[in-house]
């Protein structure tokens, strides 16, 4: 079974902080995805990356950056934290090939911006 | 604009049977996806359907027609643990996933 980790399920940080969200996938998947979710909310995609040291930026990025130095880990950063960024944050990784490739989601990091 | 509706909350009876519909409108089409989300879990790959017509697995089933831009996930003999978020995501002609904001499935005993 696919395996996607993610490093903390709760996380509580100040207003102002540089906060690292970590993902780790054991599958070998190309892709990798850093959504959030609200309440009422559909996923929304933050950033994505098809390779290492690749990325893209999805419908919200504003606020964020990530990396990924190796195919296994892919790493959000809120570069200052700010309250509207108190949310689910959720990575995702699938293979590539056909597009009926599922995404495999971790459980999640829930983070409290004060 | 892309967008994908589904009903926010519903409810039904163990043993039973439920229909959560769900209707996109995406820049092109590539398939449409469903997961089941267990509150404070991951969200959990179900079904996918590109073509037009019912898929069963077991319990689930998921119908497509893309002319009216409309899905729908069948669940069979409702069971407790069945008691969670259904999640309908399309793929668009850029093979971005758009997703729905989620269907609560209650049921009760």
């Amino acid at each position: 079974d696919v395996k996607v980790t993610q490093s903390s399920r709760y996380l509580v940080k100040r207003t102002g902080e540089k906060v690292f969200l970590e993902c780790v996938q054991d599958m070998d998947h190309e892709n990798m995805f850093w959504y959030r979710q609200d309440p009422g909310l559909g996923l929304r995609l933050i950033y994505f990356s098809y390779d290492v040291k690749m990325k893209e930026k999805g419908d919200i990025p504003e606020g964020y950056s990530v990396s990924r130095e190796k195919k296994e880990r892919f790493s959000l950063i809120l570069e200052s934290a700010s309250t509207n960024q108190t949310s689910m944050y959720l990575c995702a990784s699938s293979r590539q090939g056909n597009y009926n490739q599922p995404q495999h989601f971790g459980d999640g990091t829930r983070l409290s911006i004060l | 604009g892309q967008n994908i509706d589904q009903p926010t909350e519903m409810t039904a009876t163990e043993g039973a049977i439920v229909q959560i519909n769900c209707t996109y409108q995406t820049s092109g089409f590539n398939g449409l996806f469903w997961y089941q989300q267990h509150a404070g879990e991951a969200p959990t790959f179900l079904s996918y359907n590109v073509l037009d017509g019912l898929e069963e697995k077991g319990r689930f089933s998921s119908f497509l027609s893309r002319s009216k831009g409309y899905s729908y996930l069948l669940l069979k003999e409702l069971q407790m643990k069945d008691s969670a978020s259904y999640l309908c995501a399309a793929l668009d002609s850029n093979y971005q996933l758009i997703w729905g904001a989620g269907t609560k499935l209650i049921i009760k005993p």
